[in-house]
């Protein structure tokens, strides 16, 4: 069965620094989305993505973070300049339809 | 501010038994729900969405949904140890975006042999 998959699993960062995270979504997927988890936390949604452009944003998505498809496969988010408050698990997303929506393992970003 | 409550638990039932997740959202445009599965330290794993009044039946899951009562639920029937994990509720509106997902905090389930 096809899975959403990203990497790195694990990532681990300096304040300030740039970090990009990496989604491959089910190949025949047209929406793509970006979630964060901060420990004991609920699940936030950040972004949507699709027809290569952002559907949605969050009041979380401000300007450090941006989104991008590269390529046919690829589905990225860039932090510009990390924050402490940035450590959480981010997962990706997709749905074929806009609706029911498949989750990645995630990336657990760790920053300090 | 769109919210979708649960209670957070830890809600234990004996193996074989069934349990009972419920879930209120504030968001009246929200047209389709959610519940997802949530193994610790590992990622939403989608079990049952609803989007019409009424019961959801999948397997051993029912799914409920009440628009009127602004209220979800899940009923796990023939509970399994298996089970035992965080449910998550989520609701979307699709009016004007693409559904982004609002959680509930998820409530803790554990099904004791």
């Amino acid at each position: 069965e096809p899975e959403v998959t990203q990497t790195p699993s694990h990532q681990v960062t300096q304040m300030g620094q740039e970090v990009i995270l990496r989604c491959v979504p089910i190949s025949n997927h047209l929406y793509f989305y970006w979630y964060r988890q901060i420990l004991g936390q609920k699940v936030e949604f950040l972004v949507s993505f699709y027809n290569n452009e952002i559907s949605e944003k969050s009041e979380i998505f401000d300007d450090q973070f941006s989104v991008e498809r590269p390529d046919g496969s690829n589905f990225t988010l860039k932090i510009r300049s990390t924050k402490l408050e940035d450590s959480a698990m981010y997962f990706c997303a997709s749905s074929r339809t806009g609706y029911e929506q498949y989750f990645g393992p995630g990336t657990r970003l760790t920053v300090t | 501010q769109k919210e979708v409550e649960q209670n957070s638990g830890p809600l234990s039932v004996p193996e074989g038994a069934i349990a009972s997740l419920n879930c209120t959202y504030s968001d009246r445009g929200s047209q389709s729900f959610f519940w997802y599965r949530q193994y610790s330290g590992k990622s939403p794993e989608l079990i049952m969405f609803i989007y019409s009044n009424g019961d959801k039946e999948d397997g051993r899951f029912t799914a409920q949904l009440n628009k009127a009562s602004q209220y979800v639920s899940l009923l796990i029937r023939d509970s399994q140890p298996s089970d035992s994990a965080t449910y998550l509720c989520a609701g979307a509106n699709y009016g004007g975006s693409q559904g982004n997902l609002i959680f509930g905090k998820g409530t803790k389930l554990s099904v004791k042999p």
